[in-house]
């Protein structure tokens, strides 16, 4: 089962901020938090990971809170194109198998 | 260059049959996964491979058998095909030595008749 929560469908009004939060509370220390988002009819996509610092990259910003229970992934200027459906996981990274539990996930979508 | 392919991409078949689904990467990276998502949209991760040996077996039934000729190349196989095997496949692909970052190929849509 996965050991995420999130709502289970968002929207955002293009060009603004898209925050999409994720409940973890039962995360282990060595767990990481990483999202991947799904566009429709294709194969699920990597965005961001992190382990307990907020991390940012040309995609996303992810915050964790200080306790780690629970995370928000930011898009800052939505587009249309960022309409997907987002999956926030928690897993041991370096790990062999590596298999990822995905959720329900968030459905975004990003109106004009 | 896609990084993850697989073929085909629709796959329609009656039941009873047997078919097979390829993917092939070239990121030379060591580990492949087959997930299935089924018509509710839930992906589930069914078989993972590390350099052509098999390390994960969901609880699969054994009508699905996975073949890793060389570490570019992870097929599933699929006996005596089922109606509730209508599902998309996807193949992905990650490397050691990284935070396990997976790509994802585009996926195979299998429609059971």
């Amino acid at each position: 089962d996965a050991k995420t929560t999130q709502p289970t469908s968002m929207d955002c009004a293009e060009g603004r901020a898209a925050n999409l939060p994720c409940n973890h509370s039962t995360i282990s220390g060595n767990e990481y938090v990483y999202w991947y988002r799904q566009i429709h009819s294709q194969g699920p996509q990597y965005i961001i990971h992190g382990l307990k610092n907020n991390e940012t990259n040309e995609m996303a910003s992810l915050i964790i809170t200080e306790d780690r229970k629970s995370s928000t992934l930011i898009l800052p200027h939505a587009t249309l194109r960022d309409t997907a459906v987002y999956y926030c996981i928690v897993r041991v990274a370096y790990n062999q198998g590596g298999k990822l539990i995905f959720g329900q996930g968030t459905e975004l979508s990003v109106k004009p | 260059d896609t990084a993850v392919s697989q073929t085909p991409k629709y796959l329609v078949t009656q039941m009873g049959n047997d078919k097979s689904i390829k993917c092939e990467q070239n990121l030379g990276h060591d580990t492949m996964y087959w997930y299935k998502q089924d018509s509710k949209k839930f992906l589930k991760i069914m078989f993972s491979y590390n350099n052509k040996e098999l390390i994960i077996n969901e609880t699969v039934p054994n009508r699905f058998s996975p073949k890793s000729p060389d570490k570019a190349h992870l097929n599933l196989h699929i006996n005596s095909l089922e109606l509730g095997d209508s599902a998309v496949y996807f193949c992905a692909v990650t490397g050691t030595g990284t935070y396990n970052e997976q790509f994802f190929g585009p996926g195979t849509r299998l429609t059971v008749l």
